[in-house]
């Protein structure tokens, strides 16, 4: 079966760099998403690809089963739920990790 | 800047109602997704649309029909409503050709 594995829950301090892993087994899969989720609003768009790639504070690593995201100096405004996703090539649809909370201390 | 609408952002139903949930796009994409949000589930894909009149079940299609009628208009329609469909429901759109799928605010549904 096609899943996507991220950690429930990551806890940083604020101004520290944070890394959340995602790895898969979606067959064929080669692009990943990341996506970032605050309650009550759209999940929007981070990074993606399929190699390495950044955007702003915003890193993403890329290995052919798993990824990373890493965000640079983490803010107490960066505490939400962020989502790993692939796709294959020809496909329409994402494969969604079950999203990490990431948690901010002072 | 793409806008992913969704009809209601709160629904309160009672078992049994069928139930209504409307989406609708402003970017012409040919593509529309509706997926249900759960904790400790992440998104799981309900059912997908890749044109007018056109469907596929995704990955939890039991208890669930959809309808596109319009391009830009995708309905997720819970034809008897139970409690273990309250959750938070998101549809998303993507343009055939990129990769990148944009969402709606969401829509909070209850089953009493």
């Amino acid at each position: 079966k096609d899943q996507v594995f991220q950690p429930s829950t990551v806890a940083s301090s604020e101004g520290a760099v944070v890394e959340i892993f995602c790895n898969h087994s979606v067959s064929n899969a080669y692009n990943f998403f990341w996506y970032l989720h605050f309650p009550g609003c759209a999940p929007r768009l981070l990074v993606k690809g399929s190699k390495p790639s950044q955007q702003g504070r915003y890193n993403m690593t890329y290995e052919r089963f798993s990824s990373s995201l890493l965000i640079l100096q983490v803010r107490e405004a960066d505490a939400a739920v962020y989502y790993c996703a692939c796709t294959t090539g020809t496909a329409s649809k994402l494969t969604f990790g079950t999203g990490t909370r990431l948690q901010v201390t002072l | 800047d793409v806008k992913v609408t969704q009809s209601s952002r709160y629904l309160v139903k009672r078992t049994g109602e069928k139930v209504f949930l409307e989406c609708v796009q402003d970017m012409d994409h040919e593509n529309m997704f509706w997926y249900r949000q759960d904790p400790g589930l992440g998104l799981r894909l309900i059912y997908f649309s890749y044109d007018v009149k056109m469907k596929e079940k995704g990955d939890i299609p039991e208890g669930y029909s959809v309808s596109r009628e319009k391009k830009e208009r995708f309905s997720l329609i819970l034809e008897s409503a139970s409690t273990n469909q309250t959750s938070m429901y998101l549809c998303a759109s993507r343009r055939t050709g990129g990769n990148e799928q944009f969402f709606g605010p969401g829509t909070r549904l209850t089953v009493l």
